[in-house]
């Protein structure tokens, strides 16, 4: 089955503790991407990556980073979280032509206390 | 940048036709898309629409795009229970791996 797989779906740590959220695809998509969805703000562009070891970043990029050593995955690493980052995150991957949409996985739950 | 702005909530009765509206600012997208969101899942892509395109239609679904007025438009027709979500707008250009999305449109559909 075609899917974009986050891990873990939920997570509760402490400020300033280093955390990874892994996401991977098996659609051989050359575009990947990180979002955050917060209420009343919508879904913000955390980073995106448009091939293996080319990454940029989207709206809201402090405080994250990425990496894209292999084309199915692109994990998203928070160094030193903090409260602001709690978050509902979500990985989506999509073909480099075409113009098709976004395949998202279910999405990642983060707590910051 | 791009934004992308959609009226936040809409009821309507079953059976009637949903219009969720949304306006983008980049006249450079060349493709919007819709997706719909359930309650504690991800985003799944409805339709989209490329910007040298009027309108499309897939089954309940209408999608009208004036790109003068940077204006896109999801038509659901017989909206059911089931159509309850929230609706999102995104706007993309070829090529480029970032899409701006807007906050969402609410849909909730009473019987």
């Amino acid at each position: 089955e075609a899917q974009v797989t986050q891990n873990p779906r939920y997570l509760i740590t402490v400020t300033g503790k280093k955390l990874t959220v892994t996401c991977s695809q098996n659609m051989n998509h050359e575009y990947m991407s990180w979002y955050r969805q917060d209420p009343g703000l919508g879904l913000r562009q955390i980073y995106y990556s448009m091939n293996v070891e080319v990454t940029d970043k989207g709206d809201v990029p402090e405080g994250y980073k990425v990496s894209r050593k292999e084309k199915r995955n692109f994990p998203l690493i928070l160094e030193s979280p903090s409260p602001n980052q709690t978050s509902l995150y979500f990985c989506a991957s999509r073909a480099g032509t075409g113009g098709y949409g976004y395949t998202f996985g279910s999405g990642t739950r983060l707590t910051v206390v | 940048g791009e934004d992308v702005e959609q009226s936040l909530f809409l009821s309507v009765r079953e059976g009637d036709s949903s219009v969720i509206n949304c306006t983008y600012t980049d006249s450079s997208s060349t493709y919007l898309y819709w997706y719909k969101q359930e309650p504690g899942a991800g985003l799944q892509l409805l339709t989209y629409i490329f910007s040298n395109m009027d309108m499309k239609q897939d089954q309940r679904l209408t999608v009208l795009l004036n790109k003068k007025d940077k204006h896109l438009s999801l038509r659901i027709a017989d909206t059911q229970t089931g159509d309850s979500a929230i609706y999102f707008c995104a706007a993309g250009v070829t090529n480029a791996g970032k899409s701006t999305f807007g906050d969402g449109t609410t849909l909730t559909v009473k019987p």
